[in-house]
């Protein structure tokens, strides 16, 4: 593909109810990173992909918070019971090689917790 | 960990005016510093950076200024165009890391 895709674009659930995100990275990147963006603030880091293995989660809030990328490609974000908090934009970037400079972002998904 | 402070939060101009926004850092292992442009709708975009080795760096109407002493950098943007207008992000990352620090972004508005 031409860059990172996201989907859904937007998510609506009810607290306490179980999402998953997903992200495809471009072709070939074999780093991919989890961001959160609150409204008015900068990305946060969730978590850091190199190949299948997560290689940093430092980011993730709790244990409600986990992410996949099982063929080294496509990653998908999961939440459990989800709060209120959750609120936010999840981003999704990747880069070719780990620690490369250009980090390329997905659009996001807007994810609402009512 | 690191901590980058971004100023000001709202940026508005003329167009053909300048913009300047500044950020500083506090680990001074930091030594790569890009600035990501974010339009409404979509996500952040590389559009400048800079490493601790290098004072200052331009790409046409776009410039990035570094204080390795006083931990700041600054984006400075000439010759504003409206199309300009969106969140811009610093963002500092240490030597020892593959994951930058985000400020929390300025606003810039560009009047016609």
């Amino acid at each position: 593909g031409a860059g990172v895709s996201q989907t859904p674009s937007n998510k609506v659930t009810e607290k306490g109810k179980y999402v998953e995100l997903r992200c495809d990275p471009i072709s070939g990147h074999t780093a991919l990173y989890w961001y959160r963006q609150s409204l008015g603030q900068g990305p946060e880091f969730l978590i850091y992909f190199q190949g299948t293995g997560a290689a940093d989660d430092s980011g993730l809030p709790n244990d409600r918070f986990f992410a996949v990328r099982p063929e080294g490609s496509v990653s998908t974000l999961k939440i459990q019971r989800t709060e209120r908090g959750d609120s936010a934009v999840y981003l999704c970037a990747s880069s070719l090689i780990p620690g490369s400079d250009e980090q390329y972002f997905g659009p996001g998904t807007r994810l609402t917790v009512t | 960990g690191e901590n980058v402070e971004q100023h000001p939060s709202t940026l508005s101009v003329q167009e053909g005016d300048s913009a300047v926004i500044k950020c500083t850092y506090s680990d001074s292992a930091s030594n790569y510093f890009p600035w990501y442009k974010q339009e409404l709708g979509k996500g952040p975009q590389l559009i400048i950076d800079i490493r601790s080795n290098v004072g200052e760096k331009k790409d046409q109407r776009i410039a990035v200024t570094l204080n390795k002493t006083a931990k700041h950098f600054s984006l400075h943007i000439t010759e504003t165009q409206p199309e300009d207008s969106a969140v811009y992000f610093c963002a500092a990352r240490s030597g020892g890391s593959y994951i930058p620090t985000f400020g929390r972004g300025t606003s810039l508005i560009v009047h016609p």
